[in-house]
């Protein structure tokens, strides 16, 4: 399968509250990136980690990658109902871009 | 930031017949573009990256005969379905990348696609 896992799958908080959510992959990677998605739109990028890079930060977002592991984790604090989307990450290996799974996000307001 | 044209956002057609979906980078030159299906609920499944002035290069899978795509200037790529069947129906989102050192992607909107 070229897909990262993702999980959760879904993730329902209160505004406020913290998100997390995690991408495990396969292959060895050039960078990891997460994206957004609002339903039935494209992806925006909101976040690149280098393979030698092990913590990220962007405003309310903070990524963690470990690649002995091959997994990373998104962050985001202080959510806010705005923040309501899917979530993916994205591998990138080569000249590929392969997603994960999604981890779709509600924020309750 | 770059902006990404896809059109159309959706179309009906009538099983058998075909679809284009263009992609244009508004704004940049997009040296790779990539092609992704998307089912409801579901992650994007890569199907193809074309650079400009080359032929596509298919992921597994992917019927290249089934699903054309040319990628004649650095500012356009097209995607066609050919003789669509209703299996076909699915949401289509092409990327784009700026030159080779930008590393992250610009999506267009997105292509729902419903073959009856």
């Amino acid at each position: 399968s070229q897909q990262g896992e993702e999980d959760p799958q879904a993730l329902s908080i209160q505004e406020g509250e913290n998100a997390t959510m995690n991408c495990s992959y396969k292959t060895s990677i050039n960078n990891l990136q997460w994206y957004r998605q609002n339903s039935g739109r494209g992806l925006v990028h909101l976040i690149l980690i280098r393979s030698n890079e092990r913590e990220k930060h962007s405003g309310r977002l903070r990524v963690t990658l470990d690649t002995s592991k091959k997994s990373s984790s998104l962050l985001i604090t202080a959510s806010r109902a705005a923040d309501t989307a899917s979530y993916f990450c994205a591998t990138v290996p080569g000249n590929q871009f392969y997603f994960g799974t999604g981890t779709s996000l509600t924020v309750i307001p | 930031g770059a902006v990404v044209s896809q059109h159309p956002s959706w179309v009906i057609c009538k099983s058998g017949t075909s679809v284009k979906i263009e992609c244009r980078s508004l704004d940049f030159q997009a040296t790779t573009m990539f092609w992704y299906r998307q089912f409801p609920k579901q992650s994007l499944m890569l199907m193809a990256t074309s650079n400009e002035g080359s032929k596509a290069t298919y992921e597994q899978g992917v019927e290249k005969d089934k699903f054309l795509i040319n990628h004649a200037s650095l500012t356009l790529s097209t995607l066609t379905v050919t003789s669509a069947h209703p299996e076909d129906s699915s949401f289509y989102i092409c990327s784009a990348r700026e030159g080779t050192l930008n590393e992250k992607l610009f999506f267009g909107s997105g292509t729902q696609l419903s073959v009856l």
